[in-house]
């Protein structure tokens, strides 16, 4: 079975600093796909970025980049910049493709410190 | 668009008692999922749909009962309420080649 693990359940950031979130799967699958998901206080999940597997190349949107290895099974999320606004739960989850499974991460708490 | 809304956002239920959460959207989306979501838990997977008419157990389907006869909409039914299924309950949607699941703002549900 999948499993998707965040061992951070809270974590703080001063403002305009960059934090690194961590996250560790499982998986005996080739072809899958990772993603983080920000929670605010307002409960809405948001895509905050995606990975395939099959791409080498990290992933960036704007301010949010992660580092994918591979062999290791981690994805982190490096937020730089960190905003007020990123003060949110962050959850990690992988799809195996073709299974319509999305295996979710325990969520680590952001705290954005002024 | 709207996109994925869910009805109630809060619900207050005895043990025992039955009720039905509807999930609606309007993107035309093929698959549909229903998601509880527990303190410490993460998001676990009730229930999904990838098409009208089909339904699949996820990781927790004990308890809980789901339909889909039209393509926007995703109901997901408690027969019997037990206060073992208080949490908030997702529902999210997604189209064929695109995995990014689009979510419901949450029903908040607390069995007494």
């Amino acid at each position: 079975a999948q499993t998707v693990t965040q061992s951070q359940p809270e974590m703080s950031v001063q403002e305009a600093e960059t934090v690194t979130l961590s996250c560790t799967y499982d998986t005996s699958e080739s072809d899958y796909y990772l993603f983080w998901y920000k929670q605010p206080p307002s409960r809405q999940m948001i895509l905050v970025i995606r990975q395939e597997a099959y791409k080498q190349q990290n992933a960036t949107e704007n301010r949010f980049s992660v580092n994918f290895q591979k062999a290791a099974k981690s994805f982190s999320l490096k937020i730089s910049d960190s905003q007020l606004g990123d003060a949110a739960m962050y959850f990690c989850a992988c799809l195996i493709s073709g299974t319509y499974k999305y295996i979710f991460g325990t969520g680590t708490r952001l705290k954005v410190l002024a | 668009n709207a996109g994925v809304t869910q009805t109630p956002k809060f619900r207050v239920l005895k043990t025992g008692q039955s009720m039905t959460l509807l999930c609606a959207q309007d993107m035309n989306h093929e698959y549909m999922y229903w998601y509880r979501q527990d303190p410490g838990m993460g998001l676990r997977l009730i229930h999904y749909s990838v098409g009208e008419g089909t339904t699949a157990k996820g990781e927790v389907p004990d308890g809980y009962n789901v339909s889909r006869l039209k393509k926007q909409n995703f109901l997901l039914g408690l027969e019997s309420a037990a206060p073992s299924q208080t949490s908030v309950y997702f529902c999210a949607s997604s189209y064929f080649g695109n995995y990014e699941q689009y979510f419901g703002p949450g029903t908040r549900l607390t069995v007494t």
